[in-house]
């Protein structure tokens, strides 16, 4: 079952430009994490934010977490072309007995030069 | 850095066949996941591992099976494979099931005819 949910599905800018992606989820959770897809390629990790915080920044990133709307934000600050992907935020939230991460369906980002 | 490496990038195979994608890590990591991704649909988790020779079931778990024989390897297994099971199938590893993150393998596009 999809426990997170990327919006929007896809978002086209020009290269300087910010852009920001949302999450939300369902049901509680531990942390959420963000990641990055090439085409083709493997998921890399972007960024960890635990339930208990409410703002982290890595370099360009900045993402944001509110326990209490059950969402996320993700934003990317001077994008460049190297940063078109999709992206994925993932939660931990127990399931049932199986664990692992649960994957939203992701935001496309084109970066425009 | 840690590695997660997946057999083959690509593989073609027959219906009916018996399929085998292999996942190695090198950072002696407990846990070690199989998802497979597809259009519109996202990561679904299949199976985890959080021990050798203990798996537990995913969310889509029916026509695949796992073997964990030795820490460092996860395999999934195809037991007769079906054209429905054409996807990419991503490997991850990761040390706590909690509040860390997953390192992705490249991923392999396999395609069932």
């Amino acid at each position: 079952s999809q426990q997170g949910e990327e919006d929007p599905q896809a978002l086209s800018i020009q290269e300087g430009e910010n852009a920001t992606m949302n999450c939300s989820y369902k049901t509680s959770i531990n942390n959420l994490q963000w990641y990055r897809q090439n085409s083709g390629r493997g998921l890399v990790h972007l960024i960890l934010i635990r339930s208990n915080e409410r703002e982290k920044h890595s370099g360009r990133l900045r993402v944001t977490l509110d326990t209490s709307k059950k969402s996320s934000s993700l934003l990317i600050t001077a994008s460049r072309a190297a940063d078109t992907a999709s992206y994925f935020c993932a939660t931990d939230a127990e399931r049932g007995g199986a664990d692992g991460l649960t994957f939203g369906k992701g935001t496309h980002l084109i970066i425009q030069p | 850095d840690v590695k997660v490496t997946q057999s083959s990038r690509y593989l073609v195979k027959r219906t009916g066949e018996k399929v085998f994608l292999e996942c190695v890590q090198d950072m002696d990591h407990e846990n070690m996941f199989w998802y497979r991704q597809d259009p519109g649909l996202g990561l679904r988790l299949i199976y985890f591992s959080y021990d050798v020779k203990m798996k537990e079931k995913g969310d889509i778990p029916e026509g695949y099976s796992v073997s964990r024989e030795k820490k460092e390897r996860f395999s999934l297994i195809l037991e007769s494979a079906s054209t429905n099971q054409t996807s990419m199938y991503l490997c991850a590893s990761s040390f706590f099931v909690f509040n860390t993150e997953a390192f992705f393998g490249q991923g392999t596009r396999l395609t069932v005819v």
